[in-house]
């Protein structure tokens, strides 16, 4: 069956220090992978977008990688900020459908 | 301001009692899409739309209609609601039919008993 699996475990950051929030799937062959931000009691917000023939993608102090072999995403928060505190979402689509994971919650401690 | 609204934000109802959540984006997508959102499970999809008139299964339909009889609106219909469709339901749209951002509502929180 297929499956999104993210870090199962909350991860808890001192600021200033790099997060890094894995994203492994089964039984997928995305044509792109999605990373979106949840604050709770909200929307996600789409933050990032690679597609499978790239290798890492980058945004002020956010990268991802893709690795279609291994199937995995990495997500790196850089210099990380008490105000990136919240769930970030893997989600992967082949156009119609996007599929989530279930997210990690990530809280940076000032 | 560009955006996607849900109506009710709060919902408890009764078992079986039809309910319809409303959901309009003013962005002129082609595509919209509902989800639930459950501890542990995160997002799944219930349906989406391609455009006017075209609706498809996602990987949770069970319980669910939806219509998308005109571009800006996609409502969700639950015709005989029950206590397992106790969720946080998310609408989404985005433009065209490929790779693309895809941008949320800010959720309905439903309670049926």
């Amino acid at each position: 069956s297929q499956k999104i699996e993210q870090n199962s475990e909350a991860l808890n950051i001192q600021e200033g220090k790099t997060a890094t929030l894995t994203c492994n799937y089964t039984n997928y062959s995305p044509a792109y992978l999605q990373w979106y931000r949840q604050d709770p009691g909200r929307g996600p917000v789409f933050l990032l977008l690679i597609r499978e023939n790239e290798k890492e993608k980058r945004k002020e102090r956010l990268k991802v990688t893709f690795d279609t072999t291994l199937k995995q995403s990495l997500f790196h928060i850089t210099a990380s900020q008490p105000a990136d505190s919240a769930t970030y979402l893997c989600a992967i689509s082949n156009d119609y459908k996007l599929s989530f994971g279930a997210g990690t919650t990530v809280t940076v401690r000032a | 301001e560009a955006q996607v609204t849900q109506n009710p934000r709060y919902l408890i109802t009764v078992t079986g009692k039809k309910l319809t959540v409303t959901c309009s984006q003013n962005m002129n997508h082609e595509y919209m899409s509902w989800y639930r959102q459950d501890p542990g499970l995160g997002l799944r999809q219930i349906y989406y739309s391609m455009n006017v008139e075209v609706t498809d299964k996602g990987d949770v339909p069970e319980g669910y209609k939806v219509s998308r009889k005109e571009k800006r609106n996609f409502p969700l219909i639950l015709e005989s609601p029950s206590p397992n469709q106790t969720s946080l339901y998310f609408c989404a749209s985005k433009e065209g039919q490929g790779m693309g951002t895809q941008y949320f509502g800010p959720g309905t929180r439903l309670l049926v008993l």
